[in-house]
């Protein structure tokens, strides 16, 4: 079946360790997006990425990071500089410029 | 970047009856998507309409670009319409995009 993937769906890391957040997508997309939601509110930009070998920081990049070097993967390290990384973590794919964006189903990450 | 606010931020429906979302953007966007967030937290696709109007079944939708909003109708509501609707617009040559803060939907039995 042709989709995006993540995993794993629930995460849980002790307060200082860097993790890392998959997402796979076999949809052919070129651009890949990687967002936080926090509870009750809407989603906002951490990363994204065009093409391959190419990424832009989003509102919040800050404690996080990307790489591109795949087509079909996007990982997202959250790292112990994210003061407040407890959040639920959605990637997202696209053809191209005019097209539908398409998102995974999300981790949750808790951090202890 | 572009700021979205979506309006109203919750809205409680009856079983049956219609609504209006309203997403207003603070800067002219290339393209536009509106997208449901069910409860297990998918998001789902429901527009992508930059500009003009759509239909699907019972949601319809309406872009007008030159004045930056949208809008959204959900007629005769179903309680399996419950969730979040978000609107999102892509700017930018590298179609950066923003999500507006969503429209919680609940319909009643």
């Amino acid at each position: 079946d042709g989709g995006i993937t993540q995993s794993p769906k629930y995460l849980f890391r002790k307060e200082g360790q860097n993790v890392t957040l998959s997402c796979e997508q076999n949809l052919n997309h070129d651009a890949m997006y990687w967002y936080r939601q926090d509870p009750g509110q809407g989603l906002r930009l951490i990363y994204y990425s065009q093409i391959v070998n190419d990424f832009q920081k989003g509102d919040i990049a800050e404690g996080y990071s990307v790489s591109r070097e795949k087509k079909e993967s996007f990982p997202l390290t959250v790292t112990s500089a994210q003061k407040n990384p407890t959040a639920f973590y959605l990637c997202a794919s696209k053809t191209g410029f005019l097209d539908t964006q398409y998102f995974g189903p999300g981790t949750r990450l808790t951090v202890l | 970047g572009i700021q979205v606010e979506q309006s109203p931020p919750d809205l409680i429906l009856q079983e049956g009856a219609n609504s209006t979302l309203r997403c207003n953007f603070s800067d002219s966007v290339n393209n536009l998507q509106w997208f449901h967030q069910n409860p297990w937290g998918q998001l789902i696709n429901l527009f992508y309409i930059p500009s003009g109007t759509k239909q699907n079944g019972r949601l319809s939708a309406t872009t007008v670009a030159t004045e930056r909003y949208s809008l959204l109708y959900i007629s005769s509501s179903q309680t399996t319409d419950s969730g979040v609707y978000f609107c999102a617009g892509y700017s930018g040559g590298y179609q950066k995009v923003t999500f507006g803060t969503g429209t919680k939907l609940q319909v009643i039995p």
